[in-house]
Formats: C-alpha cells, structure tokens, sequence
C-alpha cells in the first residue's frame, strides 16, 4: 500500500539542539502539509506545499521553524534551535488533485526537547 | 479564514447504540467537509468527505455523515456502535484556500 513515510518516528534532544524531520509523500501527490499535534491546541496548520511551492507558512514560527520541499519525494522540517515548548508530535501528509481530495497523514514523528 | 467547531470533547456510547459526533463548520463559499479518525499513537486515517451532492455520505467502517447547509453542521453518524470504533475523530473543513483545517477533536469511547 502507498504510504506516507516519516522520520525519526520518535527524537529527544536537549533545548538548543537542531531538528530536522522528513518526509516522504506518497508518490504522485501534488501537496504536501505539516501539521502539529498537542493536547492543549491539537491539530495546527504548519505549512504546505503545492507541487512543491511553499503556499502557506503562516503557521510556522518563522524565527526557529522552516519548511521545505528539495524535490517531489521529500519534504523537511527544520526547527533550530529547539525549546521544550516545541514538544510535539508532527506529522506529514499528503494529497493529490483538487480541493476535494483528501489527506493522506504519516505515522508521526514525536519530538521531546528536553 | 474557515474554521471547524467540535462542541463535545468526549462522547460515551454502549455498544450496539447509535452514536453521533458533531461538527459545525464556517467557511467562504462552498465547503469541503471531511471526517478523520485517529487511533492511539498512529497518524490519522480518513473516513469520508463531502464534496457535493447528496447530503448523506458513506464511509469506511459503516460510518455516515449528514450535511446541512442551513445548520453548517456535518455530523458523523454509525447506527450501530462497536467498542473497537472507540478513537479520536476530527472533523476538517477546506475551502478556495486549498488548506486543510481541523477541529479540536473529539474522543469517543463505545463501551461493551
């Protein structure tokens, strides 16, 4: 089955320390989003991708936080540096076509900063 | 911007009941509805979605979900609950901005 690949699927690292997350959309799908997972905001918008374009970025702490898409295959992440408040878990998804497509999400990559 | 409104942070159901979780949406223009459940530890998986058409959609796993314009609600509905249907669903909304947003989330627990 295709699938949304994530990595590391867990990462601890002290405050200060660079993250980098990447994943691998499912392939043939034109947008890519991250998204990030708290209890206390659950579901928030990151960032995301149209044929690999950055659309919206809104989301994203712009100072520490940065998204990219070096080709079709693969998308990043990037937090430096790292604070405990970034604890979270992340995930990637992907979708194909227009607006009534859905998202196809990855496992998740639970991030602990120490 | 749209938005997605879940009011019931917890919904409890015996099995074998029916069970309702409720979504109310804002958006510009027509709206793009759709349901994601989540188990523990693991990504979220879709269920169903409401592009146009009839109002009343079917998913995966027996689940529905009713779309009413007047009351901007779509529901999710399963007629017949069963423990292992006991998860995290979010109900998410798309408009003309291409992003996807989601509600807060509700937890159901179906209890034997």
């Amino acid at each position: 089955d295709a699938r949304v690949t994530q990595t590391p699927r867990h990462k601890v690292t002290e405050m200060g320390q660079e993250v980098t997350m990447r994943c691998q959309p499912i392939l043939g799908h034109n947008t890519v989003f991250w998204y990030r997972q708290t209890m206390m905001q659950g579901l928030e918008l990151l960032a995301y991708f149209r044929n690999r374009a950055p659309l919206d970025d809104s989301g994203m702490p712009k100072d520490r936080f940065s998204a990219e898409m070096p080709d079709a295959t693969l998308a990043t992440l990037k937090i430096q540096p790292s604070e405990p408040r970034d604890s979270a878990v992340y995930f990637c998804a992907s979708g194909q076509g227009g607006l009534g497509g859905e998202l196809f999400f990855g496992e998740g990559s639970r991030l602990t900063v120490l | 911007a749209q938005s997605v409104a879940q009011p019931e942070d917890q919904v409890n159901v015996a099995e074998g009941n029916p069970l309702t979780v409720k979504c109310t949406y804002s958006v510009s223009g027509n709206p793009y509805l759709f349901w994601y459940v989540q188990y523990p530890n693991r990504g979220l998986q879709f269920l169903l979605k409401y592009i146009t058409g009839d109002n009343l959609v079917k998913g995966s796993y027996g689940f529905e979900a009713e779309f009413n314009k007047s009351q901007t609600s779509f529901h999710l509905k399963k007629p017949s609950a069963l423990v292992s249907d006991s998860a995290l669903y979010f109900c998410a909304v798309r408009d003309f901005s291409n992003d996807m947003r989601f509600g807060a989330g509700t937890r159901l627990t179906v209890k034997p």
